[in-house]
């Protein structure tokens, strides 16, 4: 089983759609958790980052975590073709241990 | 600059040779994180710096590869008799020491042919 597993789409949604993104895994150490949007051939972009249990929330973006659970989501809001992007999320055990990523969901935000 | 700096940006060489690739962090940020990401992935975390130092070299895949912090700024990721597996996008990212936020740069596309 892989540290962090994430469906990798590719998900089709038409402009204005609430769009949910998910991620489980399987290291109960980690604490600090964050959602990437990787546009093609550039870095991924620090999207939210949320510390244990809880939502957060970011215009049209809220994130969410479930510890107890070891799963997490990134939900999208009316959205928007510019959108459409590779979403990836990461998380790590504390501020000084290396990120690990899941493999990312491919979007694609239709007009 | 504001931002991660990697380069080149593109780099094609041939099987079997030397490439080195460069990394510029943001001003003030201690650590700094090589990743590589194939097609269709998410970035494999290769080694991390604090400072100078590799504080975790875990993910390097064997003795062809090597990096290197020598003044706690800028890294050079060093990979020798380079293989076609080789071949992907290097990620660098850097984060200020105590924040989680990890910033990366536009990587570094390597071809081995």
């Amino acid at each position: 089983q892989k540290e962090v597993e994430q469906d990798p789409g590719p998900l089709s949604v038409p402009e204005g759609a609430i769009v949910s993104l998910n991620c489980t895994y399987s290291n109960s150490a980690f604490q600090y958790f964050m959602w990437y949007r990787q546009y093609s051939r550039k870095g991924p972009e620090l999207l939210m980052y949320t510390y244990s249990s809880g939502n957060k929330e970011d215009g049209r973006f809220t994130a969410q975590v479930d510890k107890s659970s070891k799963y997490i989501s990134l939900f999208i809001r009316d959205s928007q073709p510019s959108d459409s992007a590779t979403y990836l999320c990461a998380m790590r055990g504390t501020s000084y241990d290396k990120v690990i990523f899941g493999p990312g969901t491919s979007l694609s935000v239709i007009p | 600059g504001a931002g991660v700096s990697q380069t080149p940006s593109n780099k094609v060489t041939e099987k079997g040779k030397y490439v080195e690739l460069r990394c510029d962090p943001i001003s003030g940020h201690t650590a700094l994180y090589w990743y590589r990401q194939s097609l269709g992935q998410g970035p494999e975390f290769l080694i991390y710096f604090q400072g100078t130092g590799a504080a975790d070299d875990s993910g390097l895949p064997n003795d062809r590869f090597f990096a290197v912090r020598p003044e706690g700024s800028v890294s050079t990721l060093k990979i020798q008799r380079t293989e076609r597996g080789d071949s992907a996008v290097y990620l660098c990212a850097s984060s200020s020491r105590g924040d989680t936020e990890a910033f990366f740069g536009q990587g570094t596309r390597l071809t081995v042919v």
